[in-house]
């Protein structure tokens, strides 16, 4: 699997956007770009997934570039509540290897 | 449905004791996972399944064991509990297939180790 680079941690004002980047430069053509997040110490929760284009559902959107070496996960308007570690993971869609988590993204949303 | 079930929550042991940690799924998936989370750090692979039978290695394996007689049940014991395995340990689990993607994960179980 590709690995990926974010930042350590980023602020928020609650009720703005939320753009949290991620590099993944060696990511191979058949690898998709995975987002997870962790609130506080519960377990990670799925947010969002794509391989080349964009993305949205209910929680979020992915902004994949056109050649595929970074994205960004945006959360349209931040609450408090979504205060959590972000991560980015690059795997294989269909391979029985296991999610690789990287150290994440620290989000805080402040009021 | 419960989704995937870790028992216990808590747990603390003495050094050289042995325990298993239970992870429960009701949804029917192929693939479980165990991962453990140090204070501070990201999820680390110690064991997987693919399928009831069949387990493999992660990152992290050295004193953990793993089976999987069902598809609902993936217990992680460990053999003789040592200091370094302090930690949260979550499962995981995910449909098998062309379309398995999202994954679902317990809430985790928090062991020490003294």
């Amino acid at each position: 699997d590709a690995k990926t680079t974010q930042p350590p941690s980023m602020d928020c004002a609650e009720g703005r956007a939320a753009n949290l980047p991620c590099n993944h430069s060696t990511i191979s053509g058949n690898e998709y770009v995975y987002w997870y997040r962790q609130i506080h110490s519960q377990g990670p929760q799925y947010i969002i997934h794509g391989l080349k284009n964009n993305e949205t559902n209910e929680m979020a959107s992915l902004i994949i570039t056109e050649d595929r070496k970074s994205s960004t996960l945006i959360l349209p308007h931040a609450t408090l509540r979504d205060t959590a570690v972000y991560y980015c993971i690059v795997r294989v869609y269909n391979a029985g290897n296991m999610l690789t988590f990287g150290g994440g993204t620290r989000l805080m949303v402040k009021p | 449905n419960a989704g995937v079930t870790q028992t216990p929550k808590f747990q603390v042991l003495k050094t050289g004791q042995s325990m298993t940690l239970q992870c429960a799924q009701d949804m029917n998936h192929e693939y479980m996972s165990w991962y453990r989370q140090d204070p501070g750090m990201g999820l680390r692979l110690i064991h997987y399944s693919v399928g009831a039978g069949i387990t493999d290695q992660g990152e992290v394996p050295n004193g953990y064991n793993v089976s999987r007689s069902t598809t609902e049940d993936f217990p992680l014991r460990l053999l003789s509990a040592a200091p370094s395995q302090t930690s949260v340990y979550f499962c995981a689990s995910r449909p098998g297939g062309a379309f398995g993607t999202e994954a679902f994960f317990g809430q985790g179980t928090r062991l020490t180790v003294v």
